[in-house]
């Protein structure tokens, strides 16, 4: 089975910052890797696919790279709205896995 | 607009079975793989099962595997999720999303569309 560690766990950060959030896989997985958000007590929101396509509606302050077995999501100036826990989940299998999640919260 | 929602969640007793719905509507059902996943009580995201476009395939995390079963009837364009030989740990907030290509993965854009959530409570 496939494992995604997250890192962080936590993240403290301000309005306007650059937040990097890494999700490393166990066994490579091409580009096929989304990122979800999720908002309390709310359904996840694809972000993106495909390790680095923009999902629609989707603020372009957010990006993702990365392929194989190491992979990053960028939000470039964060906003109040971005507060949230992310994470990262794969498809390169019949099965899907999710990462753990990153909570990105205010400092 | 494009929509599911979930429905059949309750309070249940260890060992007891529950199934779960998902009711789709602003889209052909029928084109789009399907997943449940489910959310522990502070907890992050857990995958429990797939089902292709046609029913032909399905897939099931390992904690659900030979307990829960997924479904789909596509005229009736619903998904369900049949629960058996239940937990205290299967307790959670069961969402039901949809993935467009499940396979090949290049065909797949991820899960786009996703449910409110139904709970389950296991005790």
């Amino acid at each position: 089975d496939i494992q995604l560690t997250q890192s962080p766990s936590t993240l403290s950060a301000s309005v306007g910052d650059r937040v990097i959030i890494t999700c490393r896989a166990s066994h490579s997985l091409g580009t096929y890797l989304a990122w979800y958000q999720q908002k309390p007590e709310k359904a996840p929101n694809l972000l993106i696919y495909k390790a680095s396509t923009l999902q629609s509606g989707v603020p372009s302050r957010f990006s993702g790279s990365g392929s194989g077995t190491e992979f990053t999501l960028t939000i470039s100036g964060l906003q109040p709205d971005d507060f949230a826990t992310y994470y990262c989940q794969e498809y390169n299998s019949y099965s899907r896995t999710f990462g753990q999640g990153t909570k990105v919260e205010i400092e | 607009q494009v929509q599911l929602v979930e429905s059949g969640g309750g309070v249940v007793q260890p060992g007891r079975s529950l199934r779960l719905s998902c009711a789709a509507s602003g889209f052909t059902f029928g084109n789009y793989g399907m997943h449940w996943v489910r959310q522990a009580p502070g907890k992050g995201l857990e995958w429990v099962a797939i089902i292709w476009y046609d029913g032909s395939n399905e897939y099931y995390g390992d904690s659900v595997k030979g307990r829960f079963i997924i479904s789909r009837d596509n005229s009736k364009n619903t998904l369900y999720l049949q629960m058996n030989s239940l937990r205290v740990d299967d307790t959670a907030v069961y969402y039901c999303a949809r993935e467009g290509p499940v396979w090949p993965p290049a065909l797949s854009v991820g899960m786009d569309v996703w449910g409110q959530g139904t709970t389950v409570t296991v005790s």
